[in-house]
């Protein structure tokens, strides 16, 4: 069945530190989104990748999607203390009609 | 936020008795759907509802069931809960027709202990 393996599970920087976490997939993807769940919270929509090869950019978080559609990862450039929480991929299913999530990177950083 | 409310927030019930979560929406969004949360398994897809009375299963529906008789309300019932149903729940919602492609907006959640 189709999967989406999401690593790494756990990453611990210093404040200050450079963090990614990348998401691979067995399919080729339509599109790719990824959520942010702070501790304690709830998933929270970060953006959407659609296109091959494409880079978009939100402040110190840069998301990248592959050239083949197949894998994608997120960049985080100079963590800090409101970076905590876990980072989801998400790929639609291949009936389209749901999303399937990866089991998320958890970061967690130190000042 | 969108407007999504889950309730109970929290609820501790015994192993056997039965179980609904309500999750409401002010959207008016089509699509909703439950996940449950737990410890090394993200979120996982439990039952979703493109539309009143229209649902179907997703990637972890045994023991469960689900209901929307309104755009606006979707319940996740737990006919006889068990312990490993113990997790957190939450309720999601997406806009249009395009379903999964579409950002998916999350409740608050719920957290569920069956002892």
């Amino acid at each position: 069945g189709q999967q989406v393996m999401q690593i790494p599970q756990y990453q611990h920087v210093q404040e200050g530190e450079d963090f990614t976490t990348y998401c691979n997939s067995s399919t080729t993807l339509s599109n790719i989104q990824w959520y942010k769940q702070r501790p304690g919270g709830h998933p929270v929509f970060l953006i959407q990748l659609v296109k091959s090869g494409e880079v978009k950019k939100q402040k110190r978080l840069t998301f990248q999607f592959g050239e083949a559609k197949k894998n994608s990862s997120l960049h985080i450039t100079a963590t800090q203390t409101t970076d905590v929480g876990t980072y989801f991929c998400a790929v639609p299913n291949q009936a389209g009609t749901a999303l399937i999530f990866g089991k998320g990177t958890t970061l967690s950083v130190s000042s | 936020d969108a407007g999504i409310t889950q309730s109970p927030r929290h609820k501790v019930t015994e192993t056997g008795t039965p179980v609904t979560l309500r999750c409401h929406q002010t959207e008016n969004h089509r699509y909703m759907y439950w996940y449950r949360q737990d410890p090394g398994h993200g979120l996982r897809l439990i039952h979703y509802s493109y539309g009143v009375k229209d649902t179907d299963k997703g990637e972890v529906s045994d023991g469960y069931s689900v209901s929307r008789s309104k755009t606006e309300d979707f319940l996740l019932t737990l006919e006889s809960a068990t312990s490993s149903q113990t997790s957190v729940y939450f309720c999601a919602i997406s806009e249009s027709l395009a379903g999964s492609t579409d950002t998916q907006y999350f409740g608050p959640g719920t957290r569920l202990t069956v002892l």
